[in-house]
Protein backbone atom coordinates (compact mmCIF):
# COMPACT_ATOMS: atom_id res chain seq x y z
CA UNK A 1 0.00 0.00 0.00
CA UNK A 2 1.26 3.53 -0.76
CA UNK A 3 1.84 5.90 1.96
CA UNK A 4 3.51 8.28 4.34
CA UNK A 5 5.42 6.60 7.30
CA UNK A 6 6.69 8.23 9.93
CA UNK A 7 8.38 6.61 13.23
CA UNK A 8 8.91 6.71 15.85
CA UNK A 9 4.97 7.08 17.32
CA UNK A 10 5.99 8.54 20.58
CA UNK A 11 9.49 9.64 21.60
CA UNK A 12 10.63 11.32 25.11
CA UNK A 13 13.52 13.15 25.00
CA UNK A 14 15.81 14.99 27.90
CA UNK A 15 16.75 18.45 27.87
CA UNK A 16 19.57 19.49 25.28
CA UNK A 17 19.44 15.98 23.61
CA UNK A 18 19.14 16.20 19.69
CA UNK A 19 16.37 13.48 18.14
CA UNK A 20 15.67 12.59 14.81
CA UNK A 21 11.91 11.78 13.60
CA UNK A 22 12.09 10.12 10.34
CA UNK A 23 9.53 10.32 7.35
CA UNK A 24 9.18 8.04 4.37
CA UNK A 25 6.57 8.00 1.59
CA UNK A 26 6.52 5.42 -1.26
CA UNK A 27 4.08 7.51 -3.23
CA UNK A 28 6.91 8.90 -5.85
CA UNK A 29 5.62 11.67 -4.58
CA UNK A 30 8.04 15.01 -5.45
CA UNK A 31 7.62 17.53 -2.54
CA UNK A 32 7.54 16.74 1.40
CA UNK A 33 6.57 19.02 4.13
CA UNK A 34 7.04 19.04 8.13
CA UNK A 35 4.54 20.42 10.46
CA UNK A 36 3.89 21.12 13.96
CA UNK A 37 0.90 21.07 15.75
CA UNK A 38 0.19 22.52 19.55
CA UNK A 39 -3.50 21.97 21.32
CA UNK A 40 -5.93 24.73 20.24
CA UNK A 41 -3.42 25.84 17.38
CA UNK A 42 -3.56 25.15 13.44
CA UNK A 43 -0.47 23.46 11.85
CA UNK A 44 2.41 25.16 11.22
CA UNK A 45 5.59 24.97 8.67
CA UNK A 46 8.68 24.06 9.83
CA UNK A 47 10.67 23.51 6.66
CA UNK A 48 9.42 22.01 3.07
CA UNK A 49 11.60 20.15 0.22
CA UNK A 50 10.19 20.58 -3.74
CA UNK A 51 13.04 18.03 -4.87
CA UNK A 52 15.86 16.34 -3.75
CA UNK A 53 18.47 17.77 -2.31
CA UNK A 54 16.76 21.38 -2.05
CA UNK A 55 14.82 22.35 0.89
CA UNK A 56 13.13 25.83 2.35
CA UNK A 57 12.76 26.88 5.86
CA UNK A 58 8.47 26.95 6.77
CA UNK A 59 7.83 29.71 9.12
CA UNK A 60 9.12 28.23 12.46
CA UNK A 61 12.59 26.73 11.32
CA UNK A 62 14.48 27.79 14.33
CA UNK A 63 16.02 25.19 16.23
CA UNK A 64 15.16 22.33 13.52
CA UNK A 65 17.21 21.13 10.66
CA UNK A 66 16.22 18.76 8.00
CA UNK A 67 17.60 17.05 4.66
CA UNK A 68 16.71 15.50 1.69
CA UNK A 69 19.18 12.92 -0.16
CA UNK A 70 16.86 10.89 -0.86
CA UNK A 71 13.13 11.35 -2.84
CA UNK A 72 11.49 9.14 -0.28
CA UNK A 73 13.08 10.08 2.87
CA UNK A 74 13.01 13.83 4.17
CA UNK A 75 14.20 13.11 7.88
CA UNK A 76 13.41 16.02 10.62
CA UNK A 77 15.59 16.51 13.50
CA UNK A 78 14.84 18.52 16.70
CA UNK A 79 17.70 19.96 18.27
CA UNK A 80 18.79 21.67 21.73
CA UNK A 81 18.26 24.96 20.25
CA UNK A 82 14.39 24.36 20.26
CA UNK A 83 13.12 26.21 22.87
CA UNK A 84 9.81 24.43 23.52
CA UNK A 85 10.06 21.56 21.27
CA UNK A 86 7.09 19.30 22.75
CA UNK A 87 4.62 18.94 19.89
CA UNK A 88 2.96 16.56 17.86
CA UNK A 89 5.40 16.46 14.50
CA UNK A 90 3.31 15.77 10.89
CA UNK A 91 4.82 14.67 7.49
CA UNK A 92 3.01 15.20 4.35
CA UNK A 93 4.07 14.86 0.51
CA UNK A 94 2.35 15.76 -2.28
CA UNK A 95 2.93 16.30 -6.33
CA UNK A 96 3.24 19.94 -7.66
CA UNK A 97 -0.07 21.50 -7.72
CA UNK A 98 0.25 21.56 -11.88
CA UNK A 99 -0.02 17.83 -11.43
CA UNK A 100 -2.50 17.15 -8.93
CA UNK A 101 -1.00 19.55 -5.55
CA UNK A 102 -2.88 16.67 -3.40
CA UNK A 103 -1.32 16.50 0.47
CA UNK A 104 -1.04 13.52 2.22
CA UNK A 105 -0.18 13.25 5.61
CA UNK A 106 1.62 10.34 7.86
CA UNK A 107 0.37 9.21 11.18
CA UNK A 108 2.07 11.77 13.34
CA UNK A 109 5.38 11.66 16.22
CA UNK A 110 4.15 12.57 19.46
CA UNK A 111 7.73 14.58 21.06
CA UNK A 112 7.65 15.07 25.09
CA UNK A 113 10.72 16.70 26.45
CA UNK A 114 10.79 15.78 29.83
CA UNK B 1 0.63 37.06 3.88
CA UNK B 2 -2.04 34.39 2.97
CA UNK B 3 -4.43 33.84 6.27
CA UNK B 4 -6.82 30.87 6.80
CA UNK B 5 -9.75 30.65 9.14
CA UNK B 6 -12.30 28.98 10.06
CA UNK B 7 -15.56 29.41 11.35
CA UNK B 8 -17.47 28.00 14.06
CA UNK B 9 -14.02 26.99 15.95
CA UNK B 10 -16.38 24.23 17.58
CA UNK B 11 -19.63 22.82 16.63
CA UNK B 12 -22.11 19.93 18.38
CA UNK B 13 -24.99 18.93 16.71
CA UNK B 14 -27.71 15.92 17.08
CA UNK B 15 -27.25 13.04 14.45
CA UNK B 16 -29.23 13.59 11.38
CA UNK B 17 -28.43 17.08 11.12
CA UNK B 18 -27.05 18.26 7.75
CA UNK B 19 -24.00 20.83 8.35
CA UNK B 20 -22.07 23.52 7.28
CA UNK B 21 -18.35 24.21 7.84
CA UNK B 22 -16.73 27.48 6.51
CA UNK B 23 -13.38 28.65 5.44
CA UNK B 24 -12.05 31.70 4.33
CA UNK B 25 -8.90 32.77 2.86
CA UNK B 26 -7.17 36.16 2.55
CA UNK B 27 -5.10 35.79 -1.00
CA UNK B 28 -7.44 34.61 -3.67
CA UNK B 29 -4.10 33.52 -6.06
CA UNK B 30 -4.65 29.83 -4.92
CA UNK B 31 -3.42 26.88 -6.82
CA UNK B 32 -6.21 24.21 -4.90
CA UNK B 33 -7.85 23.78 -1.52
CA UNK B 34 -7.90 20.72 0.43
CA UNK B 35 -10.23 19.60 2.80
CA UNK B 36 -9.17 17.50 5.96
CA UNK B 37 -10.12 15.47 9.16
CA UNK B 38 -8.22 14.33 12.35
CA UNK B 39 -9.04 12.63 14.59
CA UNK B 40 -7.94 12.79 18.30
CA UNK B 41 -4.01 11.89 18.15
CA UNK B 42 -3.59 10.87 14.80
CA UNK B 43 -2.69 12.35 11.05
CA UNK B 44 -4.78 14.11 8.78
CA UNK B 45 -7.10 12.79 6.25
CA UNK B 46 -7.59 14.26 2.42
CA UNK B 47 -11.45 14.20 2.39
CA UNK B 48 -11.98 16.95 -0.91
CA UNK B 49 -9.29 18.57 -3.12
CA UNK B 50 -10.78 21.44 -5.34
CA UNK B 51 -8.73 22.64 -7.66
CA UNK B 52 -8.68 26.60 -8.56
CA UNK B 53 -10.60 26.19 -11.43
CA UNK B 54 -13.30 24.39 -9.87
CA UNK B 55 -16.22 24.89 -7.74
CA UNK B 56 -17.24 21.84 -6.14
CA UNK B 57 -16.32 18.66 -5.69
CA UNK B 58 -18.39 16.12 -3.55
CA UNK B 59 -17.71 12.77 -1.79
CA UNK B 60 -20.09 10.15 -0.08
CA UNK B 61 -22.14 12.32 1.69
CA UNK B 62 -19.41 15.08 1.53
CA UNK B 63 -19.74 18.57 -0.99
CA UNK B 64 -17.26 20.91 -0.82
CA UNK B 65 -17.39 24.32 -2.99
CA UNK B 66 -14.82 27.03 -3.41
CA UNK B 67 -15.62 30.90 -4.41
CA UNK B 68 -12.41 31.77 -5.09
CA UNK B 69 -13.35 35.96 -5.51
CA UNK B 70 -14.86 36.07 -2.38
CA UNK B 71 -11.77 33.76 -0.39
CA UNK B 72 -14.35 30.97 0.65
CA UNK B 73 -15.08 27.55 0.89
CA UNK B 74 -17.48 25.49 2.47
CA UNK B 75 -18.10 21.98 3.47
CA UNK B 76 -21.39 20.69 3.83
CA UNK B 77 -22.15 17.18 5.86
CA UNK B 78 -25.50 15.66 4.72
CA UNK B 79 -26.90 13.48 7.57
CA UNK B 80 -24.38 13.74 10.05
CA UNK B 81 -23.51 10.35 12.13
CA UNK B 82 -21.47 10.27 15.66
CA UNK B 83 -18.69 8.91 13.48
CA UNK B 84 -18.23 12.11 11.52
CA UNK B 85 -17.05 13.46 15.14
CA UNK B 86 -13.44 15.11 14.60
CA UNK B 87 -11.48 17.95 14.18
CA UNK B 88 -12.07 19.30 10.34
CA UNK B 89 -9.34 21.47 8.89
CA UNK B 90 -8.85 23.60 5.42
CA UNK B 91 -5.74 24.46 3.59
CA UNK B 92 -5.06 26.43 0.98
CA UNK B 93 -2.03 25.98 -1.15
CA UNK B 94 -0.78 29.12 -3.15
CA UNK B 95 2.33 30.00 -5.92
CA UNK B 96 5.31 28.57 -3.96
CA UNK B 97 3.87 25.71 -3.12
CA UNK B 98 3.19 26.66 0.14
CA UNK B 99 0.02 25.02 2.42
CA UNK B 100 -1.78 27.52 5.00
CA UNK B 101 -4.12 25.58 7.35
CA UNK B 102 -7.06 27.08 9.07
CA UNK B 103 -6.93 26.23 13.11
CA UNK B 104 -10.04 23.72 12.65
CA UNK B 105 -13.91 23.17 13.20
CA UNK B 106 -14.33 20.47 16.35
CA UNK B 107 -17.27 18.96 15.33
CA UNK B 108 -19.16 16.82 17.27
CA UNK B 109 -22.13 14.80 16.23
CA UNK B 110 -24.40 13.30 19.57
CA UNK B 111 -26.18 10.24 19.30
Amino acid sequence: DGGITQSPKYLFRKEGQNVTLSCEQNLNHDAMYWYRQDPGQGLRLIYYSQIVNDFQKGDIAEGYSVSREKKESFPLTVTSAQKNPTAFYLCASSNPPGLTGELFFGEGSRLTVL
Amino acid sequence: KQEVTQIPAALSVPEGENLVLNCSFTDSAIYNLQWFRQDPGKGLTSLLLIQSSQREQTSGRLNASLDKSSGRSTLYIAASQPGDSATYLCAVIGYGNKLVFGAGTILRVKS
